[in-house]
C-alpha cells in the first residue's frame, strides 16, 4: 500500500508570493494533519482535518490556511510568505481522531 | 517553556551499548504519547507508542511515568542503523506536542 503523498517535493518562493502545498492520505485513512518544522527543531502542529472539518489548529497566524477534500486530500495554503515560513511541511495521515499518525516525506520550502 | 523537552545530545555511542533517553511533558492533559525518529532530511517514522504499563519493541524500550510527567525510551544493543534523531511526542485532543529531538549516533 502506498503510503503519505506530497507534492511538490521542493519549492522555491519569494517573500509575498503564495503557495498550496497538497497531501494525499494513506487509503482508508479519514484525517489529515500538518505540521512545520524548521531546522533543528521538532515538526511544529498547524492544522488536523478529519472528514473535510477543521479538527485541530496550532498558534500559526490566519496566512495559514487548509481545507480536506472529499476523498480526504488536502491543502496547505499559505499567503503573504515571509522568510521565517521556510521550513520543511510535513503532512500526516490517521484513521481517525487520537489514532497514530504517518507521516509523508514533507515539501521543503524556501523562501527567498 | 516548552511543552515537550528532550535532552538534544548529541549521544555518540558504541555499537552494543545500552542508550537512554528522556523526555517531560507540561500538560498533564496529554492523553497519549509516542516516539518517532527522524532520519537526517526525512520524515518521521512512528517508532513506538508509549503505555502508562511501559512496553517493549524488540531491543526498544518505552517506559511512561504519569505523576512525573516524563517519557523514556531505552535502546539495547545499539546497532549502527539506530543513528537517527528520537523525537518525543505527547498528544492532547489532536494536539500533536513534538520535542525538539535527541540525537543518537552510534559509531563502530
Amino acid at each position: 500500500d502506498a503510503g503519505v503523498t506530497q507534492s511538490p517535493t521542493h519549492l522555491i518562493k519569494t517573500r509575498g508570493q503564495q503557495v498550496t502545498l497538497r497531501c494525499s492520505p494513506i487509503s482508508g485513512h479519514k484525517s489529515v494533519s500538518w505540521y512545520q518544522q524548521v531546522l533543528g527543531q521538532g515538526p511544529q502542529f498547524i492544522f488536523q482535518y478529519y472528514e473535510k472539518e477543521e479538527r485541530g489548529r496550532g498558534n500559526f497566524p490566519d496566512r495559514f490556511s487548509a481545507r480536506q477534500f472529499p476523498n480526504y486530500s488536502s491543502e496547505l495554503n499559505v499567503n503573504a510568505l515571509l522568510l521565517g515560513d521556510s521550513a520543511l511541511y510535513l503532512c500526516a495521515s490517521s484513521l481517525g481522531l487520537q489514532e497514530t499518525q504517518y507521516f509523508g516525506p514533507g515539501t521543503r520550502l524556501l523562501v527567498l | 517553556r516548552k511543552e515537550v523537552e528532550q535532552d538534544p545530545g548529541p549521544f555518540n555511542v558504541p555499537e552494543g551499548a545500552t542508550v537512554a533517553f528522556n523526555c517531560t511533558y507540561s500538560n498533564s492533559a496529554s492523553q497519549s504519547f509516542f516516539w518517532y525518529r527522524q532520519d537526517c532530511r526525512k520524515e518521521p517514522k512512528l517508532l513506538m507508542s508509549v503505555y502508562s504499563s511501559g512496553n517493549e519493541d524488540g531491543r526498544f524500550t518505552a517506559q511512561l511515568n504519569r505523576a512525573s510527567q516524563y517519557i523514556s525510551l531505552l535502546i539495547r544493543d545499539s546497532k549502527l542503523s539506530d543513528s537517527a534523531t528520537y523525537l518525543c511526542v505527547a498528544n492532547n485532543n489532536n494536539d500533536m506536542r513534538f520535542g525538539a529531538g535527541t540525537r543518537l549516533t552510534v559509531k563502530p
